[in-house]
């Protein structure tokens, strides 16, 4: 089956530095790929999703670029903020699409 | 504005007690989907279903139990065999018309035990 590895956290940045969260994954075919934001007490929120090879998924400020050869899915972001602290999500459909796996999660905190 | 719905906020559980969670959609979608969330961990998937009147367990189904009698809705019985029911439980929905959707998520219920 499928399988997510994510970036252990948790995280602590300054304001306005840059963010990278590490995914990589393993599928069968090419499946699109979701990276989900957790604020505290909150469900998830879909962030940015990349449908195929070398597809970039913005919002937000975030990027994350399909990586088909490196089989990697980075989270970036050039200048974070305080609001941008919660927890982040890998998530890669399996063949069917019947279910997602997500990585374990990396919990960020910026301060100011 | 559609979106799902999960209630109530906060539950509380008495011993040997069984409670239910809601989750209500209104985005049309086939497929609908419990996660459970223990604090600093991932998703584990309980319970999955793709059309009415059928479903799949998932990773941890043990101690739960659930419904899926209309399309809309997709109820969770936290039932009294499971004994370590306090944790976040997660609803979420997603089309099964187009390949790759992303699911959609509710604010999630809270469950403590008594």
């Amino acid at each position: 089956g499928n399988s997510v590895t994510q970036m252990e956290g948790p995280v602590t940045l300054s304001e306005e530095a840059f963010l990278t969260i590490n995914c990589t994954y393993t599928a069968t075919g090419y499946p699109s790929l979701f990276w989900y934001v957790q604020y505290p007490g909150e469900g998830l929120q879909l962030l940015l999703k990349a449908t195929k090879a070398d597809d970039k998924g913005s919002n937000k400020g975030f990027e994350a670029t399909y990586r088909k050869e490196t089989t990697s899915f980075h989270l970036e972001k050039g200048s974070v903020q305080v609001s941008d602290s919660a927890v982040y999500f890998c998530a890669v459909p399996n063949f069917g699409n019947e279910k997602l796996t997500f990585g374990t999660g990396t919990r960020l905190t910026i301060i100011p | 504005d559609g979106g799902i719905t999960q209630s109530p906020k906060y539950l509380f559980r008495k011993e040997g007690q069984n409670v239910t969670l809601s989750c209500e959609q209104n985005l049309n979608h086939d497929a609908m989907y419990w996660y459970r969330q223990d604090p600093g961990q991932g998703l584990r998937l309980i319970y999955y279903s793709q059309i009415v009147n059928d479903f799949q367990k998932g990773d941890i189904a043990e101690g739960y139990s659930v419904s899926r009698e209309k399309k809309e809705s997709f109820p969770l019985t936290v039932t009294s065999a499971q004994k370590n029911p306090t944790a976040f439980y997660l609803c979420a929905s997603t089309s099964t018309g187009l390949p790759n959707q992303p699911q959609h998520f509710g604010d999630g219920t809270r469950l403590s035990i008594l």
